[in-house]
């Protein structure tokens, strides 16, 4: 079974600054099958990214993912308040899911 | 509107039994895995396992395996989450979600729609 590791497990960061969130996998994980999600207080989780770097509908561009084989990070570029929240990377392989451990990305 | 609705919240004793369920709709429900993902209270997400409603084919994580039982009734697009006999430890928020399952279909095997949850508590 993939184990991923997110890291840092918080980021303190203002408005306006660039967040790097990053996603290590315990081997290696198609970029086909690696995504990453938003979650805020009392609410489900939606995608942001699939495929390592696609955008999902209606996501906007100041997200954006990267990276490849065990080492995959969710950018964003400039952080807007309605972007503090939870995010998780996700990955399939070997016909089971597994997701990360959070990454919290609150005010600082 | 596609989306997925899941059963209201649950208050259960430890040992009853419980299913929960999960109706989609604005989509051909048979040809999309629905995922169920467990969230203990404060904690991260846990994938439990998947079924694809076509043909019922169900993996389930290595941890989850035997506690839970995964099901499908595609004539009324809904999936399902069972338990035999509830522990304390069972109390979370259990969330479906949609995966799209072509191997070369954007966004396969993400989760692109979420249920919006469902609390399960069980105390004594």
């Amino acid at each position: 079974e993939i184990v991923l590791t997110q890291s840092p497990g918080t980021l303190s960061l203002s408005p306006g600054e660039r967040a790097t969130l990053s996603c290590r996998a315990s081997q290696s994980v198609s970029s086909s099958y690696l995504a990453w999600y938003q979650q805020k207080p009392g609410q489900a989780p939606r995608l942001l990214i699939f495929g390592a770097s696609s955008r999902a509908t209606g996501i906007p561009d100041r997200f954006s993912g990267s990276g490849s084989e065990t080492d995959f990070t969710l950018t964003i570029s400039r952080l807007e308040p309605e972007d503090f929240a939870v995010y998780y990377c996700q990955q399939y392989g070997s016909s089971l899911w597994t997701f990360g451990q959070g990454t919290k990305v609150e005010i600082k | 509107e596609v989306q997925l609705v899941q059963s209201g919240a649950e208050v259960k004793k430890p040992g009853e039994s419980l299913k929960i369920s999960c109706k989609g709709s604005g989509y051909t429900f048979p040809t999309y895995w629905i995922g169920w993902v467990r969230q203990m209270p404060g904690k991260g997400l846990e994938w439990m396992g998947v079924i694809y409603p076509g043909d019922s084919d169900t993996r389930y994580s290595p941890s989850f395996q035997g506690q839970v039982t995964i099901s499908a009734d595609k004539s009324i697009s809904t999936a399902y989450l069972q338990w035999s006999s509830l522990k304390a430890s069972d109390t979370a928020m259990y969330y479906c979600a949609r995966s799209p399952a072509g191997i070369a279909a954007p966004g396969s095997r993400s989760f692109d729609i979420w249920g919006q949850g469902t609390m399960v508590t069980v105390s004594s």
